[in-house]
C-alpha cells in the first residue's frame, strides 16, 4: 500500500507564475489535509476536503489560494500569482476517517518563488 | 484558539542518555495528540497517538504521556542512538474539528 504520495517534490516559480501542488492519499482514504511550513516556523494547517467538499478552510490565506479533490485524481493546492513569501514546504496528509485516526503525511513540495 | 508549544527549541545529547521532550497545550479540550518525527527535507512519521482518554503509549524505545487536565504531553526516548537525531513535532487535534495544530518541534541531535 503506497504512502501519501505529492508531486511535484520541488517547484521553482517566478512571482506571479501559478502553482499547482498535487496529493495523492493513501488508497482507501478519502480525507485529505493541507499544510504549510514556512522556513522557520510550524506547520500551520491550510485546508480540510473530503471528495467534492471542502470541509474546513479556515487556514486558507483569503487570496490567490484554493484546493479541491475532485470525485476522481489527486487533490490539488493551487496558488495564483505566486509571491516570494508563498516559499514554503507545502505537506499534504490523508486519513480514512476524519476523527479518530492517524493522518498520513506526505513528503512534501518545496515551492521557491524567485 | 489552542497553542502549541514545545521545550526544548533544541536538544544535544550523547548517545546513551534517556531524554525528554516536552508539549504543552493551551486548550485542554482535545481528541488525541500526536507526536512525529521530521528528517532534513522529508516528510512528517508518525511515532506515537494517545487518544484523550488514555494517559500513554509505547512503541520501542519511545513512550508518551498525555495529562489532559494541566494540558501537557511529555515524550520519553530510551538509550538514545544517532539515528534518532530529527525535529520531534507535537501536534493536538481538537474535539472541534479534524486540524491538526502543531509545535514548532524540538531539533535532537545525538552524538556519538
Amino acid at each position: 500500500n503506497a504512502g501519501v504520495m505529492q508531486n511535484p517534490r520541488h517547484l521553482v516559480r517566478r512571482r506571479g507564475q501559478e502553482a499547482r501542488l498535487r496529493c495523492s492519499p493513501m488508497k482507501g482514504h478519502s480525507h485529505v489535509y493541507w499544510y504549510r511550513q514556512l522556513p522557520e516556523e510550524g506547520l500551520k494547517f491550510m485546508v480540510y476536503l473530503q471528495k467534492e467538499n471542502i470541509i474546513d478552510e479556515s487556514g486558507m490565506p483569503k487570496e490567490r489560494f484554493s484546493a479541491e479533490f475532485p470525485k476522481e485524481g489527486p487533490s490539488i493546492l493551487r496558488i495564483q500569482q505566486v509571491v516570494r513569501g508563498d516559499s514554503a514546504a507545502y505537506f499534504c496528509a490523508s486519513s480514512p476517517l476524519a476523527a479518530t485516526d492517524t493522518q498520513y503525511f506526505g513528503p512534501g513540495t518545496r515551492l521557491t518563488v524567485l | 484558539k489552542q497553542e502549541v508549544t514545545q521545550i526544548p527549541a533544541a536538544l544535544s545529547v550523547p548517545e546513551g542518555e534517556n531524554l525528554v521532550l516536552n508539549c504543552s497545550f493551551t486548550d485542554s479540550a482535545i481528541y488525541n495528540l500526536q507526536w512525529f518525527r521530521q528528517d532534513p527535507g522529508k516528510g512528517l512519521t508518525s511515532l506515537l497517538l494517545i487518544q484523550s482518554s488514555q494517559r500513554e503509549q509505547t512503541s520501542g524505545r519511545l513512550n508518551a504521556s498525555l495529562d489532559k487536565s494541566s494540558g501537557r504531553s511529555t515524550l520519553y526516548i530510551a538509550a538514545s542512538q544517532p539515528g534518532d537525531s530529527a525535529t520531534y513535532l507535537c501536534a493536538v487535534r481538537e474535539t472541534s474539528g479534524s486540524r491538526l495544530t502543531f509545535g514548532e518541534g524540538t531539533q535532537l541531535t545525538v552524538n556519538p
